[in-house]
């Protein structure tokens, strides 16, 4: 999606954390969303935020959202070798029925 | 619960064939999507239908067409394959299709046009 932009690749060390970027254009982006994908399967939902936050921890993973940048961010704290995917950015602008997604970060875990 | 089912897992065409791709829901839910997947490029939605009965258009939806069967299920059709169609087709559901009600995905279809 050319709204929404990611970087393509990162590589963290097991136990490290992990912070995956996103940013995107339209101002009135109601809810971003991370989705995970691995290796044949579709996409499963990891956490969203309103668009009226700044940070939502859930377990291991935290979204900081800068509006005035129009910047999200995913860290994932102690990484594991599970964590190993593609990992999706979307946003639901006001007035859309549908996501925008962008291409995805590929986060590799090394032993 | 089997969630979103889609069939089938794999597909080969050739060019100037036809075909039609599966989707079914079985968490009640009001509105469904197509999305492409091609390398480097994220998800593209093709179609949707926020409610029985209604489609729209998404970002690139020349080329196919969809069916909104029922409740449960949403069809694309691809009339004349062609090899700019090959790709992975995913399907997705959501209660409302507003924000606070997310997408749940299929496992996808993978396509190849020859």
């Amino acid at each position: 999606g050319e709204d929404v932009e990611q970087s393509l690749f990162l590589s963290v060390r097991e136990g490290d954390s992990s912070v995956i970027n996103c940013t995107y254009t339209d101002s009135s982006s109601t809810y971003l969303y991370w989705y995970k994908q691995e290796p044949g399967a579709g996409l499963q939902l990891l956490t969203y935020i309103f668009s009226n936050m700044d940070m939502k921890q859930d377990q291991r993973l935290t979204v900081l959202l800068n509006k005035k940048d129009k910047h999200l961010s995913l860290r994932i704290a102690d990484t594991q070798t599970g964590d190993s995917a593609i990992y999706f950015c979307a946003e639901l602008a006001t007035g859309r029925r549908a996501l925008t997604f962008g291409s995805g970060t590929r986060l590799q875990v090394q032993p | 619960n089997a969630g979103v089912t889609q069939t089938p897992k794999f597909q080969v065409l050739k060019t100037g064939q036809s075909m039609t791709l599966q989707c079914a829901q079985d968490m009640n839910h009001n509105s469904m999507y197509w999305y492409r997947q091609d390398p480097g490029m994220g998800l593209r939605l093709i179609y949707y239908s926020a409610s029985e009965g209604t489609t729209d258009k998404g970002e690139v939806p020349n080329g196919y067409n969809v069916s909104r069967l029922n409740k449960r299920e949403f069809s694309l059709r691809l009339e004349s394959a062609a090899p700019s169609q090959t790709s992975v087709y995913f399907c997705a559901s959501s209660y409302s299709g507003t924000g606070e009600s997310p997408l749940h995905f299929g496992n996808g279809t993978r396509l190849t046009v020859t």
